[in-house]
C-alpha cells in the first residue's frame, strides 16, 4: 500500500492556474476509475471536490477539474484565488481492495 | 444535513487499548459503508479502516491490520474502532468518514478525535 505521489508544494498568482499532479501505478490510478481528490482548510476536515477521476462534488467550483492520463492523475484549479489556499490529497481505490492517499500538496496563493 | 461525531480519543500508554465512537445522523445510517481515516500531527492523510453497509465486510490498511477492528451498530447509527496494542506511531486524528461509494470516495467527514500515545 505505498502512497501515491504528489508534489509537496505548488503556488501560483491570483487568476492563475495551477496544476497537482498525483503519480500512482497500473494497480490503482492506471487501472481504475476511482480517483477523487481532497481539499483540507487549516484546523478543518477533509472535502471531497472531485470523485470518479473528473466529477466535482455538489456545491464545488467549476474552477476546479480532474483528469487523468495513464498512471497519474491531475487536479487544475483556474482562476486561482486566496480561498484555495489550502493542502489537496488525492486518493484512489486499489487492486488489493484497499485506498490509498498521496502525501499531499500544500497550495500557496502568492 | 448529514453529521458525523467522534469521540472516544485519548491519551494511552503504548501497548494500550482504546475505543472510538461515531454518532452519525442526517442520512440512512445502514446504506452506507464507513470508514475510519488517521492523520499525524503535521502529516498526511491514511486510510485506516472501511466497514460495508451491512458490517459483513471489513478492510484494513496494513500498518493497523490485527490490532485494529472496525464495527458498527446500525440500530445505533454508530461505527467504531477498536484499537488495541497502540503503538506510538498511531498518535493522530482520527476521522470518522461516510462513503459516497463503498471503498472509493468518502462525502462527508466528521470533525476528528485526537488518539495521543505516549508513555
Amino acid at each position: 500500500q505505498s502512497a501515491l505521489t504528489q508534489p509537496a508544494s505548488v503556488s501560483g498568482s491570483p487568476g492563475q492556474s495551477i496544476t497537482i499532479s498525483c503519480a500512482g501505478t497500473s494497480s490503482d490510478i492506471g487501472f481504475y476509475n476511482f480517483v477523487s481528490w481532497y481539499q483540507q482548510q487549516p484546523s478543518r476536515p477533509p472535502k471531497l471536490i472531485i470523485y470518479e477521476v473528473s466529477n466535482r462534488s455538489s456545491g464545488v467550483s467549476s474552477r476546479f477539474s480532474g483528469s487523468r492520463s495513464g498512471n497519474t492523475a491531475s487536479l487544475t484549479i483556474s482562476g486561482l484565488q486566496a480561498e484555495d489556499e489550502a493542502d489537496y490529497y488525492c486518493s484512489s481505490y486499489t487492486s488489493n481492495t484497499t485506498r490509498v492517499f498521496g502525501g499531499g500538496t500544500k497550495v500557496t496563493v502568492l | 444535513e448529514v453529521q458525523l461525531l467522534e469521540s472516544g480519543g485519548d491519551l494511552v500508554q503504548p501497548g494500550g487499548s482504546l475505543r472510538l465512537s461515531c454518532a452519525a445522523s442526517g442520512f440512512t445510517f445502514n446504506n452506507y459503508a464507513m470508514s475510519w481515516v488517521r492523520q499525524s500531527p503535521r502529516k498526511g492523510l491514511e486510510w485506516v479502516s472501511t466497514i460495508s453497509a451491512g458490517g459483513r465486510n471489513t478492510y484494513y490498511a496494513d500498518s493497523v491490520k490485527g490490532r485494529f477492528t472496525i464495527s458498527r451498530d446500525n440500530s445505533k447509527n454508530t461505527l467504531y474502532l477498536q484499537m488495541n496494542s497502540l503503538r506510538a506511531e498511531d498518535t493522530a486524528e482520527y476521522y470518522c468518514a461516510k462513503d459516497r461509494r463503498w471503498l472509493k470516495e468518502m462525502d462527508h467527514w466528521g470533525q476528528g478525535t485526537l488518539v495521543s500515545v505516549s508513555s
